[in-house]
């Protein structure tokens, strides 16, 4: 079955600091999602990516997807208190036979401080 | 606020209990999705519906059950309850296949 794998686990950064979040896959990406949750409460969504080599940005926020190497990246620039959660990366659930089935599987989540 | 209203927010309950968990999901949306949060497992799939009709199922309990009804709210019930099923349960709702999943707040569910 499909994974996905996020890196760091963690991550505790300065404020103002630049900081990457990445995000792998054991199976080819047709749709790459990305969430933020605070602890406790639901997901946020951020942005979907569908085309290799598509980048989107929100803010201060910046996503790739490289379809080619399974992967996505999350890059916030300036980092501020308010960037502190969980971010999560979602992708679509592929059958056996490598179809959608409609639903998102999710990463782990990578936990993001930030200090004042 | 993404649309998405489940309830309660919390619930307590003891082993063996049986619960219905609600969601509502986003105006115009047709697809309902459950998910279940623990430390240890992340965020799991358990099952999808789309305009009344299950379409997914994933690792869902036997003891677990849902359904969408016509006015595309959707209920999730939980029954023979074990300390093990404590966990956030989330509901989604989608436009379609492959659109962003719109997340509500979650159930905390804790059995004692």
């Amino acid at each position: 079955s499909q994974e996905l794998e996020q890196s760091p686990q963690s991550l505790i950064v300065q404020e103002g600091k630049n900081l990457t979040i990445n995000c792998t896959s054991s199976k080819t990406l047709y749709g790459l999602y990305w969430y933020k949750q605070k602890y406790g409460e639901g997901l946020i969504f951020l942005m979907m990516l569908q085309k290799g080599g598509e980048e989107k940005s929100h803010e201060k926020i910046t996503a790739k997807l490289d379809e080619k190497k399974q992967q996505s990246s999350l890059h916030i620039t300036a980092s501020q208190p308010s960037h502190a959660g969980i971010y999560l990366c979602g992708a679509d659930n592929l059958g056996v036979y490598g179809g959608s089935q409609g639903n998102l599987i999710f990463g782990k989540g990578t936990k993001l401080s930030v200090k004042p | 606020d993404s649309g998405v209203t489940q309830t309660p927010k919390h619930l307590i309950t003891a082993t063996g209990q049986r619960v219905t968990l609600r969601c509502s999901p986003r105006s115009g949306d047709l697809s309902v999705y459950w998910y279940q949060q623990s430390l240890d497992q992340g965020l799991q799939f358990l099952i999808q519906y789309y305009n009344g009709e299950e379409r997914a199922k994933g690792n869902i309990l036997e003891r677990f059950s849902a359904q969408q009804f016509p006015d595309l709210h959707s209920e999730l019930n939980l029954s023979s309850l074990e300390l093990g099923d404590s966990a956030l349960y989330f509901c989604a709702s989608s436009l379609r296949t492959n659109s962003p999943l719109h997340f509500g707040n979650g159930t905390r569910l804790t059995v004692t």
